[in-house]
């Protein structure tokens, strides 16, 4: 099936202890995003990604940190400079800027089914 | 930078009533705005977009409208069922990122039956 894998589902943090959430996805998307969820509110972007190994800061970038070396996996880790890190964590996919929406603009963004991360 | 912000915060309706979800954007340049409703503990799922050339789109009993000049779209569900409880969010996107999504703060609709 097409889709976004995330992983692990939960995840537990000790303090001081660095933690990296899995994301890959087969759609052949070449942006794919994370996003973080605090309860009751909304998504804030952490880091995003356009094309293979390059990415670019999101609103609320501190703390953490990205790779992409491969086009299918954007992994995120929540590094132990991130002081409140519990939160539902959301990794994302679209087509990219390079291609050519419908008229307007704008691609379609898709959600993985989240990561649950929590300091104990 | 852009803002987008959603009323009301909780909605309750009764079942087959209609349901309306508002929001509002500071960045007259935006011209992408997706709605997701998110189920508790799931990631959220694109239920209807609306890009700037037009004023209204509708998917069965889903309808986003769209008004340029006063920045704000609005999100239309008629004869709600028990199965549309969710959270429901809006986004804009940014103007020179077209696939950087602003969310709103969400939605929370319960569905009496």
């Amino acid at each position: 099936d097409g889709g976004i894998t995330q992983s692990p589902k939960y995840l537990f943090r000790k303090e001081g202890q660095n933690v990296t959430l899995s994301c890959e996805q087969n759609l052949n998307h070449d942006a794919m995003y994370w996003y973080r969820q605090d309860p009751g509110q909304g998504l804030r972007l952490i880091y995003y990604s356009q094309i293979v190994n390059d990415f670019q800061k999101g609103d609320i970038a501190e703390g953490y940190s990205v790779s992409r070396e491969k086009k299918e996996s954007f992994p995120l880790t929540v590094t132990s400079a991130q002081k409140n890190p519990t939160a539902f964590y959301l990794c994302a996919s679209s087509m990219g800027f390079r291609t050519v929406a419908p008229v307007g603009s704008g691609n379609t963004i898709y959600f993985g089914e989240g990561s649950w991360l929590t300091v104990v | 930078g852009e803002n987008v912000e959603q009323h009301p915060s909780t909605l309750s309706v009764q079942e087959g009533d209609s349901a309306v979800i508002k929001c509002t954007y500071s960045d007259s340049a935006s011209n992408y705005f997706p709605w997701y409703k998110q189920e508790l503990g799931k990631g959220p799922q694109l239920i209807i977009d609306i890009r700037s050339n037009v004023g209204e789109k509708k998917d069965q009993r889903i309808a986003v409208t769209l008004n340029k000049t006063a920045k704000h779209f609005s999100l239309h569900i008629t004869e709600t069922q028990p199965e549309d409880s969710a959270v429901y969010f809006c986004a804009a996107s940014t103007p020179y990122n077209t696939d950087k999504l602003i969310f709103g703060t969400g939605t929370r609709l319960q569905v009496f039956p």
